[in-house]
Order: C-alpha cells, then sequence, then structure tokens
C-alpha cells in the first residue's frame, strides 16, 4: 500500500527566509501528489498538485514543489514565508487503481517568527 | 466556488449513544468523502462514494457507516460511539475522481464522553 511520511513535525521560519517541507512517498509507480494546507479552525485547501509531466508545479501564494521519482520525494518551497502561512500542511498522495483514494502524512506545522 | 458544509460543527455524545454527521454539498460533485483527524495521524479514510445509493470503504471504515441518500447529501453515522472515536470529521467532494482536487468542510469536532 501507498504511504506518505512527513519528516517533520514542525518548523520553524522567519519571516522573509525561505522554506522548503519534505515529502516522501512509497509507491512503485508514478502517483498524483498533492498538498494541503489547513489554518487553524477550518478545513483543508488545496495549494497544488502534480499529475504526470513538468515535475515543477507552481502553487497558490507563491508556494512551488518539485516532484523526482528518482528521490520519491515531492517537497515544498515557497522562496519568501509571510506570518499568514503559519498553519499546517499536508502531502497526499493517489494512485492506481483508478486513483480514489487519498492519502495523507501526518502534517507539518508550520510556524513563523518575526 | 466550491461548497461543503457541515452539521453539527460540535457535538458532544455519550459512550454507546448513536451520532449522525452530515454533509452537504452544492457542487454537483459525484465523489464524496469522510476523513477523521487525530493529532499526529493527519487525515485518515473512513468512507467515500461516488453515486448516490452507494458507498464504499475507505482505510478505516470499523465502527462506522455511511449513507449517501442524494448526490448532495453524505452522512456519517456513528451506531455505538465509543471513546476513541473522539476526534475532528472532515467532509470533503471532488468532481470525478479520487486523484482530483478535493475541496473539504470546516469539520466537526466530536467529543465522546
Amino acid at each position: 500500500a501507498q504511504s506518505v511520511t512527513q519528516p517533520d513535525a514542525r518548523v520553524t521560519v522567519s519571516e522573509g527566509a525561505s522554506l522548503q517541507l519534505r515529502c516522501k512517498y512509497s509507491y512503485f509507480g508514478t502517483p498524483y501528489l498533492f498538498w494541503y494546507v489547513q489554518y487553524p479552525r477550518q478545513g483543508l485547501q488545496l495549494l497544488l498538485k502534480y499529475y504526470p509531466g513538468d515535475p515543477v508545479v507552481q502553487g497558490v501564494n507563491g508556494f512551488e514543489a518539485e516532484f523526482s521519482k528518482s528521490n520519491s520525494s515531492f517537497h515544498l518551497r515557497k522562496a519568501s514565508v509571510h506570518w499568514s502561512d503559519w498553519a499546517v500542511y499536508f502531502c497526499a498522495v493517489s494512485i492506481d487503481p483508478g486513483y480514489n483514494k487519498l492519502t495523507f502524512g501526518k502534517g507539518t506545522v508550520l510556524l513563523v517568527s518575526p | 466556488e466550491a461548497a461543503v458544509t457541515q452539521s453539527p460543527r460540535s457535538k458532544v455524545a455519550v459512550t454507546g449513544g448513536k451520532v449522525t454527521l452530515s454533509c452537504h454539498q452544492t457542487n454537483n460533485h459525484d465523489y464524496m468523502y469522510w476523513y477523521r483527524q487525530d493529532t499526529g495521524h493527519g487525515l485518515r479514510l473512513i468512507h467515500y462514494s461516488y453515486v448516490a445509493d452507494s458507498t464504499e470503504k475507505g482505510d478505516i471504515p470499523d465502527g462506522y457507516k455511511a449513507s449517501r441518500p442524494s448526490q448532495e447529501n453524505f452522512s456519517l453515522i456513528l451506531e455505538l460511539a465509543s471513546l476513541s472515536q473522539t476526534a475532528v470529521y472532515f467532509c470533503a467532494s471532488s468532481p470525478d475522481w479520487g486523484g482530483d482536487t478535493q475541496y473539504f468542510g470546516p469539520g466537526t469536532r466530536l467529543l465522546v464522553l
């Protein structure tokens, strides 16, 4: 079965600094990959998604992610973090057959310091 | 814009009691999902449905039933609530298939005492 690992439970970044949140997946084939964000007391919202093609995917609010099949990774990046990015970030994977389900990682809490 | 609503937003239930969580979407989406969120576990899929009057088991279906009486409505039923079912429950919908963008509701906080 597929799995998603987010090795960092919590990441602290200074406002204006760059950000990378790590995601590793376990699946033999080529998955569809997603990053979702959850702001306090809200449901999840899609940041970006990867379908087979260009490995670098652009998302909302300046976020991007890069797919690496060799490393089984899909890391999320942002060049300059804003205080409003303080949230929980989830990586998720969808695979065959049918790509009917998402499997989520445990999430990474992003803390932004002034 | 996609709209998924859940009711109630929070609930306190007693052990052994019946709990029904409701979800309504106005997106005309075929797929609907129920997840639970626990600290340290992320979101885990309980049940999902891709057509009215049909439901499918997700990864953790034990202790839960689901009902999809119409395309717009999807309920999660706990026949005999237990302490271990204390969690936040999210409903989501997606247009065609699970690999597409899922739109989430605001969540229901369930406390079982």
